[in-house]
């Protein structure tokens, strides 16, 4: 299976810890999109790397959370000192660059549950 | 900023009805449009996409055309399957800067036989 792929795929924490999520992109696609979902909800956006640069931020993208791509390929999402607004869905999606119109390719997510 | 306004559901059909579900859209460029699908259980998969005017999207037998005088972008299909119910999502993503995709809230469709 060459599809994008997250770990883990649940998660569930206490409030005030710290969480890591990991996405695995379509080989060779350089762009690559962290999305949260809330219930009823569709994604919204939080940040977008194109190669190891994370070139846009969301403002929902509060200092609590950190993603990193450090060498162009994997990317994980870090979320310190949880609280329960941040339960939801972790969406990671790819693109290549090449594509005109940036189809995306999304993981089966990363499901948060903070308690 | 950007937006995209979706018919809001549940919605519940029989088998081989006839199914539209509407998405408007506000946008400060000139996007592209897509509509994704949810089966339960699975990730987002794309569906179908345009990405200019007049452009048709089509893929297992749902349609949709990009209509720039009235910012739409509905979805439909002829027969509705069982198989069909899932959550659709209707999205656009401007040409510029991230890409990143706006999608609407979705629509979950019930078919039942």
């Amino acid at each position: 299976d060459t599809g994008v792929s997250q770990n883990p795929r649940h998660k569930i924490t206490k409030r005030g810890q710290n969480v890591t999520f990991r996405c695995d992109p379509i080989s060779e696609h350089n762009r690559l999109y962290w999305y949260r979902q809330t219930l009823g909800q569709g994604p919204e956006f939080l940040t977008y790397f194109q190669n190891e640069a994370q070139l846009e931020k969301s403002r929902l993208l509060s200092d609590r959370f950190s993603a990193e791509r450090p060498k162009g390929s994997f990317s994980t999402l870090e979320i310190q000192r949880t609280e329960q607004g941040d339960s939801a869905m972790y969406l990671c999606a790819s693109s290549p660059l090449s594509s005109s119109y940036n189809e995306q390719f999304f993981g089966p997510g990363t499901r948060l549950t903070v308690l | 900023g950007d937006s995209v306004t979706q018919m809001e559901g549940p919605v519940t059909l029989s088998e081989e009805a006839f199914l539209t579900i509407n998405c408007t859209y506000t946008a400060t460029g000139y996007p592209s449009l897509f509509w994704y699908v949810q089966y339960p259980g699975e990730g987002l998969q794309l569906l179908l996409k345009a990405t200019k005017a007049d452009d048709k999207g089509s893929n297992k037998g749902f349609e949709a055309t990009y209509r720039k005088e009235t910012t739409s972008f509905h979805l439909e299909k002829g027969s509705v399957q069982v198989s069909d119910s899932a959550v659709y999502f209707c999205a656009l993503s401007e040409r510029t800067g991230a890409n990143n995709l706006f999608f609407g809230t979705g629509t979950r469709l019930t078919v039942i036989p």
